[in-house]
């Protein structure tokens, strides 16, 4: 059974930087490209980010570009994604998701970040 | 950058009902759109990939159509079960979502 098992959520002050982890079981980690995606309070669904199964390629939201990056160890089966400069408008439920067919076909439950003073 | 229009925004129904709901894109996409399912408190699922392909497990009352700019999901009888937000996307953008909710 696939699972995606989200952590490193918080709270963080505006500035701030925060990493997040998504630890991976029940298929092989490393032949999937795998995303993130998060859902603001009582908001819809926005992608932030996507890299490949072996690392060598990584895309992102505008909104996050440059202060986001997302990385992977396959060895350990975890993605990750460290965040910096973080504003309130980052204040989301982040999910980690395996791709398939170029879609986010399974996803994990999600880690809550809030960024506030 | 595609945008996705989802409309309507809420669709009230009951049990037994045929749920129609509409997802246009800003330019062409082809049949690159897919359809998520999110209930309260849990991470969306995986319905529709590539317009009218079901995912894994998903019963065959959820069905997926369209092509170029317009797009449509259809329940074509309503479970309690299937009363939640609705999401399609388009790789990199979602659109805003249909609440299915009971009448």
């Amino acid at each position: 059974e696939v699972q995606l098992v989200e952590s490193g959520g918080g709270l963080v002050q505006p500035g701030g930087s925060l990493r997040l982890s998504c630890t991976a079981s029940g298929f092989t980690f490393s032949s999937y490209w795998m995303h993130w995606l998060r859902q603001a309070p009582g908001k819809g669904l926005v992608w932030v980010s996507r890299i490949k199964y072996d690392g060598t390629y990584t895309a992102y939201a505008d909104s996050v570009k440059g202060r986001f990056t997302i990385s992977r160890d396959n060895a350990k089966n975890t993605l990750s994604l460290e965040m910096n400069s973080l504003t309130a408008e980052d204040t989301a439920v982040y999910y980690c998701a395996r791709e398939w067919s170029g879609w986010a076909y399974s996803w994990g439950q999600g880690t809550q970040v809030t960024v506030s003073s | 950058e595609t945008v996705l229009t989802q409309s309507p925004a809420t669709l009230s129904l009951s049990p037994g009902e045929r749920a129609t709901l509409s997802c246009r894109a800003s330019q062409y996409i082809s049949d690159y759109l897919a359809w998520y399912q999110q209930k309260p408190g849990q991470a969306p699922s995986l319905l529709i990939y590539d317009t009218s392909n079901r995912a894994t497990g998903v019963p065959s009352r959820f069905s997926g159509s369209g092509s170029g700019t317009d797009f449509t999901l259809t329940i074509s009888s309503l479970e309690p079960e299937d009363f939640a937000v609705y999401y399609c996307q388009q790789r990199t953008t979602f659109g805003q979502g249909t609440k299915v909710e009971f009448k």
